[in-house]
């Protein structure tokens, strides 16, 4: 069966770094695009990064633009978010979601458990 | 960017009650559309894609209707396990994709 975990959330200080994984199982990783979505403390969903499944596309959304990296390793099944220059606003559960193929292309059809970042001095 | 709005911001329910949830998109996303359930503290889980089919697993009772602006998830009879919070979200317009800010369904 299709898991993913999360792994790497914590408390951090405003301004430092922190670099998520999510660990892929029970599908070919290799074939699928995969997203980093957020959910900031009793709010709602949020997208925040997506790369194609051979890399060759990578986007995010405007608020963590130039501040966060999504990248991936297909020998090791696993997808990473590096953050840097943290700020408060980016306090948030931080979810890995498999990008669904054909009829499901480009919605969310698996997603991890969640990791917590909280960014606080 | 595409906005999603839905709802109400909360639907107050009883067991075996039908629920009639709405999502509206600032303009047309054919029917790129996909409805999630999420319970607290769990995940969200894809119920609905392409506004009307329903994911691997999901109940009959969940079905999903709508194409352009205007998108409908409803639940026929309320079960125990389905009051939770659910979003649309888009795939017409990306980047980003963009989610509705959800509605919570709760036990009345």
């Amino acid at each position: 069966q299709v898991q993913l975990v999360e792994s790497g959330g914590g408390v951090v200080q405003p301004g430092r770094s922190l670099r998520l994984s999510c660990a892929a199982s029970g599908f070919t990783f290799s074939s699928y695009g995969m997203h980093w979505v957020r959910q900031a403390p009793g709010k709602g969903l949020e997208w925040v990064a997506v790369i194609w499944f051979d890399g060759s596309e990578i986007f995010y959304a405007d608020s963590v633009k130039g501040r966060f990296t999504i990248s991936r390793d297909d020998s090791k099944d696993t997808l990473y978010l590096q953050m840097n220059s943290l700020r408060a606003e980016d306090t948030a559960v931080y979810y890995c979601a498999r990008m669904g193929a054909g009829t499901t292309w480009a919605y969310f059809d698996y997603w991890g458990q969640g990791a917590l970042v909280t960014v606080s001095s | 960017e595409i906005v999603l709005t839905q709802s109400p911001a909360t639907l107050s329910l009883s067991p075996g009650e039908r629920a009639t949830l709405s999502c509206r998109a600032s303009q047309s996303v054919y029917s790129y559309l996909a409805w999630y359930q999420q319970k607290p503290g769990q995940a969200p889980r894809l119920l609905i894609y392409g506004a009307s089919n329903r994911a691997p697993g999901i109940p009959a009772r969940f079905s999903g209707s709508g194409s352009g602006t205007d998108f409908t998830l409803t639940i026929s009879s309320l079960e125990p396990e389905d009051f939770a919070v659910y979003y649309c979200q888009q795939r017409r317009d990306w980047p980003p994709w963009t989610f509705g800010q959800g509605t919570k369904v709760e036990i009345k």
